[in-house]
């Protein structure tokens, strides 16, 4: 089954602990991207990587780091979280960038104490 | 930069009432539009995109959206809303891969 896997489902943490978020597709794709949603903000994008070694930052980058060392897994790294990104997080991928629907994952319900 | 905007915060219905929901969308002379929808505690769901063509195009649960470039928008409608169409909308412009902040849709019964 095609499929965005991504984990955990919730995490609570306290502030200055090292966390990473994993995300694993299945599909072969190219494009990769992690998005944290937050009320009346809507879904705002972080980072995103358009194939290996590839990565670039989306609009909120501040406070995150990822990597894509294979085609599959785009790892979400929170270095020293803070309680501002306590939020809620989801992976996707899609075909490209600019191609095709976006496959999301279930997200991640991270709250940093 | 915001490239796409959803007017409406939330909007409450009640149930078999006709349903639109707002997208304007400022980037990208070929804009690539779609529609999704998260239900409570979940991820997002495709309801529908479009790329080019005619301009109305169908979805999944009976949804259609109508592009109109004279008025960059890019309306989610629904002829007669379920309660189970209770959930928050995105609408997403794939040129520069924003979201629009979402739409929350209450169903009264």
């Amino acid at each position: 089954e095609a499929q965005v896997t991504q984990n955990p489902r919730y995490l609570i943490t306290v502030t200055g602990k090292k966390l990473t978020v994993t995300c694993s597709q299945n599909m072969n794709h190219e494009y990769m991207s992690w998005y944290r949603q937050d009320p009346g903000l809507g879904l705002r994008q972080i980072y995103y990587s358009m194939n290996v070694e590839v990565t670039d930052k989306g609009d909120v980058p501040e406070g995150y780091k990822v990597s894509r060392k294979e085609k599959r897994n785009f790892p979400l790294i929170l270095e020293s979280p803070s309680p501002n990104q306590t939020s809620l997080y989801f992976c996707a991928s899609s075909p490209g960038q600019g191609v095709g629907k976006l496959f999301f994952g279930s997200g991640t319900q991270l709250s940093v104490l | 930069a915001q490239s796409v905007t959803q007017p409406d915060i939330h909007i409450t219905v009640s149930e078999g009432a006709s349903l639109e929901l707002r997208c304007n969308y400022s980037y990208g002379a070929t804009p690539y539009l779609f529609w999704y929808v998260q239900s409570p505690g979940q991820g997002l769901q495709l309801l529908l995109k479009y790329f080019s063509g005619d301009t109305l195009v169908q979805g999944i649960k009976g949804f259609e959206a109508e592009f109109k470039r004279s008025q960059s928008s890019f309306n989610l409608r629904k002829p007669s809303v379920h309660w189970s169409d209770a959930a928050e909308y995105f609408c997403y412009n794939n040129n520069d891969m924003r979201f629009g902040a979402g739409t929350r849709l209450t169903v009264k019964p």
